[in-house]
Order: C-alpha cells, then structure tokens, then sequence
C-alpha cells in the first residue's frame, strides 16, 4: 500500500493550462482505470473532480480533464481560474485497498 | 441531497478507544460501499478501510490491521469505525466516504470516493 507519487506544487497564470501527474504500479493505475481525482480547500472536505480516468461528475466543469498511459495518470486544469487554488489528491484502486497521491498544492499566479 | 454525517470524534489517551459514527441520508444506504478516509494535520489523505453493502467484504490499510473495525449497520443507515489501541500516528481528521462504486469483482463494487462526509477530529495524546 505505497502511495502514488504526486509533484508537491504546481503554479501557473490565469488562463493558462497545466498538468499535475500521478505515477503509480502495475498492481494500482497500471492495473485498473480506477484512478480518481479530488480538489480539497483547505478546511474543507475533498471532492471529487475525475473518476475511471476522465470521467468528470455532475457539475464539474469541463475545465478538469484526466487521462493515463501505463502507470502514469494526469490531471490537466485548463483555463487555470483563482478558485482553482486548492490541494489535488489523486487516487487509484489496488485490489482489496486504495492508494491515494502524495497530493500537489496548485497555485494560481 | 446526499449528507454523510461523522460524530464520536475527540481526545484519547494513547492506548485508548474511540468510535466514530458516520450517519447517511439521501440515498439508498444498503446499496452502497463505504469508505473510512483519515488526513493526519498538514498530511496528506490515507484510506483506512471499506466495507461491502452486506458486510461479507471487509479491507483495511496495513496501518490499521488488528486495531480497528468497520462496521456497518443497514437499518440504521449507518456505517461505523472502532478505534483500539489507539497511537499517536492515529491522530487525524477522519472522513466517511462513499464509495463510487465503479468496478465489480466477486468481492464487491469498488470505483472512488464520491460523497464525503464533514469529517472528524481525533486527536491521539497524552
């Protein structure tokens, strides 16, 4: 039950795009398109932005998108907007347990 | 709306006990999977535990393994994590989660966490 390896910050400028990665196994993000990915504020429960790889709940905007090749998965924001400053957890399903990422603090310039 | 409730949180010696309560409304309780998802203070989010709509499937994180028990209790909508022994490293806020349930095995549904209560504070300290 290692967790996935996330980068501790990413920042950009309003309006522009970037991209937090997700490096996990073969026995967790290589294994199953079960990798997530939640916002949390600080103070706040986190939420859930991406699930099965790119998929994106009910009211979440089409700025959030996820993919995944081998066991690598990404979140990419675009269009970065202030309230998107926020911590970003990633998560994938192991087999009888679930990983989750070191966590990226993204900050908006 | 779907509203997950956590209570029993607090402080506790270590070596102590402590039961965490997590109350659910808005959905059909029974049909789901649930999750215990714990953040010690300024760390990171560790899953802790899952428990099949039936009970029949139960996991835990290595760093809990023997210590503590999920439960769960359908008529009561109602899922619950017994903390024993607690340490410490223990110390953190506790999050119930319900699981997305994406993924079928023989074992359960399995998916991501897509509901998640306020959380819990339980703090581990002499």
């Amino acid at each position: 039950q290692s967790a996935l390896t996330q980068p501790a910050s990413v920042s950009g400028s309003p309006g522009q795009s970037i991209t937090i990665s997700c490096t996990g196994t073969s026995s967790d993000v290589g294994s199953y398109n079960l990798v997530s990915w939640y916002q949390q504020h600080p103070g706040k429960a986190p939420k859930l932005m991406i699930y099965e790889v790119s998929k994106r709940p009910s009211g979440i905007s089409n700025r959030f998108s996820g993919s995944k090749s081998g066991n690598t998965a990404a979140l990419t924001i675009s269009g970065l907007q202030a309230e998107d400053e926020a911590d970003y957890y990633c998560c994938s399903y192991a087999g009888s347990c679930y990983a989750f990422g070191t966590g990226t603090k993204v900050t908006v310039l | 709306e779907v509203q997950l409730v956590e209570s029993g949180g607090g402080l506790v010696q270590p070596g102590g006990s402590l039961r965490l309560s997590c109350a659910a409304s808005g959905f059909t309780f029974r049909n789901y999977e649930m999750n215990w998802v714990r953040q010690a203070p300024g760390k990171g989010l560790e899953w802790v535990s899952y428990i099949r709509t039936s009970s029949i499937t139960i996991y835990y994180a290595d760093s809990v393994k023997g210590r503590f028990t999920i439960s769960r209790d359908n008529a009561k909508n109602s899922v619950y994590l017994q903390m024993n022994s607690l340490r410490a490293e223990d110390t953190a806020v506790y999050y119930c989660a319900r699981d997305g349930s994406r993924y079928y095995d023989s074992n359960g549904y399995y998916g991501d966490f897509d509901y998640w209560g306020q959380g819990a504070l339980v703090t581990v300290s002499s």
